[in-house]
């Protein structure tokens, strides 16, 4: 069974603070993403990794950044945490380009006061 | 730009109804549609289409892709409050890695 599995399931972190949210995923998926969920507005893509130290922006990458440094992990960074910023973040993974399925971890709720 | 419409938004039925959800996509390339279904946490995989008039089926749900009117359905027949959940539909291209997520619809089944 895939797993993609994510640092935290809730985090609160002050507004302007740094903040790091991990995803580590153990099946050699080439392909990784981070998205977010937001009631009425769906999941949307923040960024996305295609290899080791590759990256790639999503739809709203404004205010965050990512990392890959190694290929079972990819972190998303908040340089400085902002209350619009409060959501629920999903990490993804698959094994390359092609119709494969992304396997989801189970979501960071990150609130921002 | 690329788009994937869901509907209804949201739902609500009685246990044993039969229900049809909706999703309509405009999306360069496409390759292939998928449908998820999310409760309290992560999306789990449900069926992934990619050729026209072929059903996907799995006990209650069942799933079709109608590429010449750009859309697909998925049907829950006899549902349970188990099926309660946000069904997302999401559309990959060829010219791109990422999947390309419909709102969701939000269905309610009560008792």
């Amino acid at each position: 069974d895939v797993k993609v599995t994510q640092s935290s399931r809730y985090l609160v972190k002050r507004t302007g603070e740094k903040v790091f949210l991990e995803c580590v995923q153990d099946m050699d998926h080439e392909n990784m993403f981070w998205y977010r969920q937001d009631p009425g507005l769906g999941l949307r893509l923040i960024y996305f990794s295609y290899d080791v130290k590759m990256k790639e922006k999503g739809d709203i990458p404004e205010g965050y950044s990512v990392s890959r440094e190694k290929k079972e992990r990819f972190s998303l960074i908040l340089e400085s945490a902002s209350t619009n910023q409060t959501s629920m973040y999903l990490c993804a993974s698959t094994p390359g380009q092609g119709s494969y399925e992304q396997y989801f971890g189970p979501g960071t709720r990150l609130t921002v006061t | 730009e690329d788009k994937v419409v869901q509907s209804p938004l949201s739902l609500v039925v009685h246990e044993g109804d039969t229900v049809t959800l909706n999703c309509s996509y405009e999306v360069t390339n496409f390759r292939s549609l998928l449908w998820y279904k999310q409760e309290k946490k992560a999306p789990t995989f449900l069926f992934m289409l990619t050729s026209s008039g072929i059903e996907k089926k799995s006990g209650r749900l069942s799933s079709i892709l109608d590429k010449k009117e750009l859309s697909s359905i998925l049907n829950i027949t006899a549902t349970q409050t188990g099926d309660s959940a946000i069904y997302l539909c999401a559309v990959e291209s060829n010219s791109g890695y990422a999947l390309n997520f419909g709102k969701g619809t939000s269905l309610l089944v009560t008792p």
